[in-house]
């Protein structure tokens, strides 16, 4: 099976401006979960999708957000973008029927934003 | 809510010797531990949970981990280090009513020739 797919894979913006990030999970995998990792912050949760609702939310401001598409296909939109928000973007998918805390996460490659 | 902790930054070993990197979870209930592996400009790679069951738990690359509920520790151990073990190591808890993933700060592993 092919892995968890990120697209962009690198991405230069400037303050102010939006930007939308792509995820494709795992063939059969219905959750995707989105994190930014910072060297600052490490490894902070963002929200969770499932069957194309939001499950799970982390502590991050309104100008994140996301979506799930029937297909399991997940995007993450950051607007007003902020000098802050450089980072190393990561999704991740697992199985997840249920929403059990069992399941493994996928993670991808991840996307690194860039904000000058 | 939980929480994860990895007391060292940095683990150096030389190539041959056992390794251990070091994790501490707090967790209401029964905790679901995992351990993952992130090389440079890489996403995060899946090396082994606990779930249930048996302490010790073997996961991908002979890498293992041991479960003490007592101690609330999972530590991830092998027996022999090779050089392409060097990256940076998660370990991340979640608790049973909670799907939110809690990374600790991870663990730099250098093993040198």
């Amino acid at each position: 099976k092919a892995g968890v797919t990120q697209t962009p894979r690198y991405l230069i913006k400037t303050r102010g401006q939006q930007v939308t990030l792509s995820c494709s999970p795992i063939s059969g995998h219905r959750s995707v979960s989105w994190y930014q990792q910072t060297p600052g912050q490490g490894l902070q949760f963002l929200f969770e999708y499932f069957s194309e609702t939001q499950r799970n939310k982390g502590n991050f401001p309104g100008r994140f957000s996301g979506r799930q598409f029937s297909n399991s296909r997940s995007e993450m939109n950051v607007s007003t973008l902020e000098l802050g928000d450089s980072a190393l973007y990561l999704c991740a998918s697992s199985v997840s029927e249920a929403g059990g805390p069992a399941d493994t996460q996928y993670f991808g490659p991840g996307t690194r934003l860039t904000v000058l | 809510a939980q929480s994860v902790a990895q007391p060292e930054d940095q683990v150096n070993v030389a190539e041959g010797n056992p390794l251990t990197v070091k994790c501490t979870y707090s967790v209401s209930g029964n905790p679901y531990l995992f351990w993952y592996v992130q090389y440079p400009n890489r996403g995060l790679q899946f090396l082994l949970k606990y779930i249930t069951g048996d302490n010790l738990v073997k996961g991908s690359y002979g890498f293992e981990a041991e479960f003490n509920k007592s101690q609330t520790s999972f530590h991830l151990k092998k027996p022999s280090a090779l050089v392409s073990d060097s990256a940076l190591y998660f370990c991340a808890v979640r608790g049973f009513n909670n799907n939110d993933m809690r990374f600790g700060a991870g663990t730099r592993l250098t093993v040198k020739p």
